[in-house]
């Protein structure tokens, strides 16, 4: 099954121990990216990438770090973790022949709920 | 910066009847494309409808249709004969041609009452 899949579904933290949230795709995705969802304001960009070696900021950055080593997996790294970095992450994927296409829409991953205390 | 906003945070319908949640947006674009996402208690996001802004026709998908308004910058989305699996949190989304980055609404909680 064609699926974006992101662990820990559930996690429950404390201030400044570093964690990693994981994504892998199954569909040979070269565009992956990352966003939060708080209530009240949608789901926001963190991060993205739109190959392997190539990753780029997106409208709320600070506070998290990404890698794209491998075409399947885009995980997502807070160093060090506050309070407000408690939210629900998405990781999403689309394919990319080489240029953007609209046809080409962008499959979610189930969601990450993250509570740094 | 192009923004997304929805005026309606909750919405209720009646099971069997249709409801039209707002989406207004805001963009110099004129190459762009516009989404209609749901998600259901199960948080997963779900895509419903899409909208190229240089067609004129309004998209449909069975029981969900599209109110395009280019010139005014809405994209309203009705959903017709309403059942209990439709309630859901339901955020309105605007794509550039260049990129694809989303750019969401608030949302809109939809109840369904039986």
């Amino acid at each position: 099954e064609a699926q974006v899949t992101q662990n820990p579904r559930y996690l429950i933290t404390v201030t400044g121990k570093k964690l990693t949230v994981t994504c892998s795709q199954n569909m040979n995705h070269e565009y992956m990216s990352w966003y939060r969802q708080d209530p009240g304001l949608g789901l926001r960009q963190i991060y993205y990438s739109m190959n392997v070696e190539v990753t780029d900021k997106g409208d709320v950055p600070e506070g998290y770090k990404v890698s794209r080593k491998e075409k399947r997996n885009f995980p997502l790294i807070l160093e060090s973790p506050s309070p407000n970095q408690t939210s629900l992450y998405f990781c999403a994927s689309s394919l990319h022949s080489g240029r953007i296409s609209g046809a080409n829409v962008l499959t979610f991953g189930a969601g990450s709920r993250l509570t740094v205390l | 910066a192009q923004t997304v906003t929805q005026s309606q945070p909750e919405m209720s319908v009646q099971e069997a009847e249709t409801v039209t949640l707002s989406c207004t947006y805001d963009t110099s674009e004129s190459d762009y494309y516009l989404f209609w996402y749901k998600q259901p208690p199960s948080r997963q996001m779900i895509l419903v409808i899409r909208q190229e802004a240089y067609k004129q026709q309004n998209a449909t998908e069975n029981r969900f249709s599209v109110n395009f308004q280019k010139a005014a910058k809405s994209f309203s989305l009705k959903i017709s004969d309403s059942q209990l699996g439709d309630a859901a949190m339901y955020f309105c989304a605007y794509r550039r041609s260049s990129n694809y980055k989303l750019t969401f609404g608030k949302g809109t909680l939809l109840t369904v009452n039986p």
